[in-house]
């Protein structure tokens, strides 16, 4: 079956400080693989994708994910965590072959608190 | 550039009350389009999916529905809002061909639900 697990619910980390948000996937064929951002109340922003070739894919806000097939893994990844990081993060993985396979499988999420 | 409208974006409604959620998608044709719905800890299901005009498909069996009048504009109904129906309400597109053709989905600024 497919799905995507995100085993951190809830992560604090120190302004500064690095971060790994992780994210764990199962799925059939290749992967197509996100990384989205949730602000309280608002829609879900893209950080970064994966769909092949180089494995360490470079976003926005600083923000970087490693593709790696044989732990089925995509953690995402922020050297050095700003106030305004905090939110919710949410991994996804999808097909991509066209018209229905376009669903994406969302993971439960990780919120992100920063400490000053 | 592609935009996607979602409203109202807040509504409080009584029990047994009808429901009607409106999404429409702009600077692009034959999208595929989504609703999801996302509580607390259950990271964001997948209600609806629908690949062209009048075609719908259903992932969980609820006391929703979803239409799509026109090619760009993808509706939620209730005809008897229950209180399990709280939530935040999230619309969302994708490209009808590969997702590598764009940045995945593309998310609405979600609707808040509050049945009392």
């Amino acid at each position: 079956a497919q799905s995507v697990t995100q085993p951190d619910i809830h992560i604090t980390v120190s302004e500064g400080a690095s971060l790994e948000l992780r994210c764990n996937y199962s799925y059939g064929a290749t992967p197509y693989l996100f990384w989205y951002v949730q602000s309280p109340g608002q829609g879900l922003q893209l950080l970064l994708k994966y769909f092949s070739g180089d494995t360490l894919v470079q976003g926005i806000k600083g923000f970087e994910a490693e593709f790696k097939r044989s732990q089925s893994s995509f953690n995402l990844r922020k050297p050095s965590v700003h106030w305004s990081d905090a939110a919710e993060y949410f991994c996804a993985v999808g097909g991509g072959y066209g018209g229905a396979t376009n669903k994406l499988i969302f993971g439960t999420g990780t919120l992100l608190a920063v400490q000053p | 550039s592609q935009t996607i409208h979602q409203w109202p974006a807040t509504l409080v409604q009584p029990v047994g009350s009808p429901l009607s959620l409106e999404c429409t998608v702009e600077g692009t044709s034959n999208p595929n389009l989504y609703w999801y719905r996302q509580a607390a800890g259950r990271g964001l299901q997948l209600l609806f999916y629908s690949v062209g005009i009048g075609q719908i498909s259903s992932e969980v069996p609820q006391n929703l529905s979803a239409s799509r009048p026109q090619d760009r504009q993808f509706i939620l109904s209730s005809k008897k809002l229950l209180l399990s129906d709280s939530g935040f309400y999230l619309c969302a597109w994708s490209p009808r061909k590969d997702l590598r053709a764009s940045n995945g989905y593309t998310f609405g600024s979600g609707t808040r639900l509050t049945v009392v």
